[in-house]
């Protein structure tokens, strides 16, 4: 049950894109197509932008996407948002326990 | 609308217990499975449990198997983290969330478990 790994931090411009991978095992990433990602403001509570690896709910802005590779998911942000700054976290269910990210810092300049 | 109010959070001497509680509103509770996560300050989120519509099914993070307890009393729309045995490295923002299908979409505010001598 290790944490999923993410890059501490990215960074981009406004305009721009930037992608965060999260990188698992043939047990969990690899393993199932049931890969979520989280984006989490300083203070306030983690809020679902993809689920099952690809899908946006409703009210998550196209600029999300989500996709995976074997044992590697990445989540995509188009055309950064200053609202995009944040700490974003990757979630992969294992066969039960679930396994989150170790979080990555997206960082608008 | 769809609210998660967690609650019984508090300060708590090494080796004590709390209980907290998630009360929900604006979905049919007893229709989904839900989970406890955590969060230590200035850290990451680590999944801790989860528990079937029914309460049958319970599956824990290893790390806290045998000191936590999920429960949930559809009759009352919660869902319970009974937490024994805490340590300092306990202290942490806890949360509720609600699942659909293998993914959380909506979770609470939060409440803070802090485990200090």
């Amino acid at each position: 049950q290790s944490a999923l790994t993410q890059p501490r931090s990215v960074s981009g411009s406004p305009g721009q894109s930037v992608a965060i991978s999260c990188t698992g095992t043939s047990s969990d990433v690899g393993g199932y197509n049931y890969v979520s990602w989280y984006q989490q403001h300083p203070g306030k509570a983690p809020k679902l932008m993809i689920y099952d690896v690809s899908k946006r709910p409703s009210g998550v802005p196209d600029r999300f996407s989500g996709s995976k590779s074997g044992n590697t998911a990445s989540l995509t942000i188009s055309g950064l948002q200053a609202e995009d700054e944040a700490d974003y976290y990757c979630c992969s269910y294992a066969g039960n326990p679930y396994v989150f990210g170790t979080g990555t810092k997206v960082t608008v300049l | 609308e769809v609210q998660l109010v967690e609650s019984g959070g508090g300060l708590v001497q090494p080796g004590g217990s709390l209980r907290l509680s998630c009360v929900v509103s604006g979905f049919t509770f007893s229709s989904h499975w839900m989970s406890w996560v955590r969060q230590a300050p200035g850290k990451g989120l680590e999944w801790v449990a989860n528990i079937d519509q029914n309460g049958n099914e319970k599956y824990y993070v290893d790390s806290m198997k045998g000191r936590f307890t999920i429960s949930r009393d559809n009759a009352k729309n919660s869902v319970y983290l009974q937490m024994n045995s805490l340590r300092v490295e306990d202290t942490a923002v806890y949360y509720c969330a609600k699942y659909s299908g293998y993914d959380l979409d909506y979770w609470g505010q939060g409440t803070l478990v802090t485990v200090s001598s």
